[in-house]
């Protein structure tokens, strides 16, 4: 079975330009996480949406990120414009549940933004 | 107080050796709990979940301390393949997951 898959694998970018992150999830699992994972603060959770509609978006650092998921199959986190802090990983996750369902995480977009 | 709170370690252990990492947490409504693991430049995948009673899995072992508030994770035996970072993972009410920073394993032979 596929697991979450995300692109692009690694993006680097010179600040101030836009940067689109995808992520498609797990067929059947309602939630979607994303996250961003630094040596510095770890992983910390973005946003995270439940049957397409965002659910709790207060980890989104600030306006310049957005994320969307048009459909069960698809979402993007978006960033415009690009600043060097924002480098970082980002992981985007799918469960069948948030409660004690676990996490399938995808392998991630390593973002360097000059 | 931080929600969730690691050893960051690292810890470095010779192969054989048994090993143990505590992770607290802060609320004391916090239901489910988890151990991931990651390797270097990889995504976290669940090793385990814990469960009131403890758990074992194979040369594993998951415990939750409610009174004390932490989670353990014991590794026995341990082999070179174990090098990792183990992140915990505190899920309260309906909270989405709630990660540790992660602790540090370096197994050397």
């Amino acid at each position: 079975d596929a697991g979450v898959i995300q692109s692009p694998r690694h993006e680097v970018t010179e600040m101030g330009q836009e940067v689109t992150l995808r992520c498609k999830p797990i067929s059947g699992h309602d939630y979607l996480f994303w996250y961003r994972q630094t040596m510095m603060r770890g992983l910390e959770l973005l946003i995270y949406f439940n049957n397409n509609v965002p659910i709790d978006d207060s980890g989104m650092p600030e306006d310049r990120f957005s994320a969307k998921m048009p459909n069960a199959s698809f979402s993007t986190l978006k960033i415009q414009p690009s600043e060097p802090r924002d480098s970082a990983v980002y992981f985007c996750a799918s469960s069948p549940g948030q409660g004690d369902q676990p996490q399938h995480f995808g392998d991630g977009t390593r973002l360097s933004i000059l | 107080r931080k929600e969730v709170e690691q050893d960051p370690g690292p810890f470095n252990v010779p192969e054989g050796a048994t090993v143990a990492f505590n992770c607290t947490y802060s609320n004391s409504a916090s239901q489910s709990f988890f151990w991931y693991r990651q390797d270097c430049r990889k995504e976290p995948k669940l090793l385990m979940s814990v469960y009131s009673s403890g758990n074992e899995d194979g040369r594993f072992t998951a415990q939750l301390n409610r009174a004390s508030q932490y989670i353990s994770l014991l590794i026995r035996d341990s082999k070179l393949s174990d090098s990792a970072t183990y992140l915990c993972v505190v899920i309260s009410g309906n909270t989405p997951l709630v990660f540790g920073k992660g602790t540090r394993l370096s197994v050397i032979a």
